[in-house]
């Protein structure tokens, strides 16, 4: 029984196109996250969400909105894709002040 | 700017030897140091976590080795083997309320046979 899923696994669209990806924790977590993995294996959290509410929003350009319906659930929803986007993006979850269990990722490419 | 400095970017061990992997962080008011392991095609898992009132702490062929001091903390993997090549993380995490994980830039450790 997976902990965090996250759809699509692949993802391939055409710049400019909209898409989004949904992700689903069972592990009753208060937070969810979404993260950028870039081609270099870097990783940087781009949202934070509470209990439904927007934690953190690390300068993420506004194409990319993040929508929680209930706590357990965290999409990203994805506007006007660029090139620049290709990269996998995970979904994870924790509770206050413990480790973060990821999703398998979405590999997004952009062409 | 990198908070977490992580070193070296890529690692081969022969199988049966010691891996390490070193980081260095700016913020001292980090207060949760957790070491990531992911595996091509999957998300990171935790492999080992630490607070900075220990020194070290070991899980299996697994430690990590803190100084707090010199505001380092490191990653040895004992007797090395095959199913251990993976990217490694190291992070660090602010205290209290909600969590917000600065990653170090990732170690590739290939162990060969």
């Amino acid at each position: 029984d997976t902990a965090v899923s996250q759809t699509p696994k692949y993802l391939v669209t055409q710049m400019g196109n909209d898409k989004s990806i949904k992700c689903e924790q069972n592990l009753g977590h208060d937070t969810m996250y979404w993260y950028k993995q870039d081609s270099k294996k870097f990783l940087k959290i781009m949202f934070s969400y509470n209990n439904k509410e927007l934690i953190i929003n690390e300068t993420v350009p506004n194409r990319f909105s993040p929508k929680s319906p209930d706590k357990a659930h965290l999409n990203l929803h994805i506007n006007s894709l660029e090139l620049g986007d290709s990269a996998v993006y995970f979904c994870a979850s924790s509770q206050m002040n413990t480790e973060a269990f990821f999703g398998q990722g979405t590999r997004l490419t952009v062409v | 700017q990198q908070q977490v400095k992580q070193s070296p970017q890529s690692l081969i061990v022969q199988k049966g030897g010691i891996s390490i992997i070193n980081c260095a962080y700016e913020n001292t008011a980090f207060d949760y140091f957790p070491w990531y392991q992911q595996f091509p095609g999957k998300g990171p898992a935790l492999l080992i976590a630490i607070r900075p009132d220990v020194s070290e702490k070991k899980e299996g062929r697994f430690t990590i080795s803190f100084n707090k001091s010199a505001k380092q903390f490191s990653l040895h993997i004992m007797d090395s083997q095959p199913g251990d090549s993976a990217t490694y993380f190291c992070a660090a995490n602010f205290p209290g309320g909600y969590q917000k994980v600065t990653f170090g830039t990732g170690t590739k450790l290939q162990v060969i046979p």
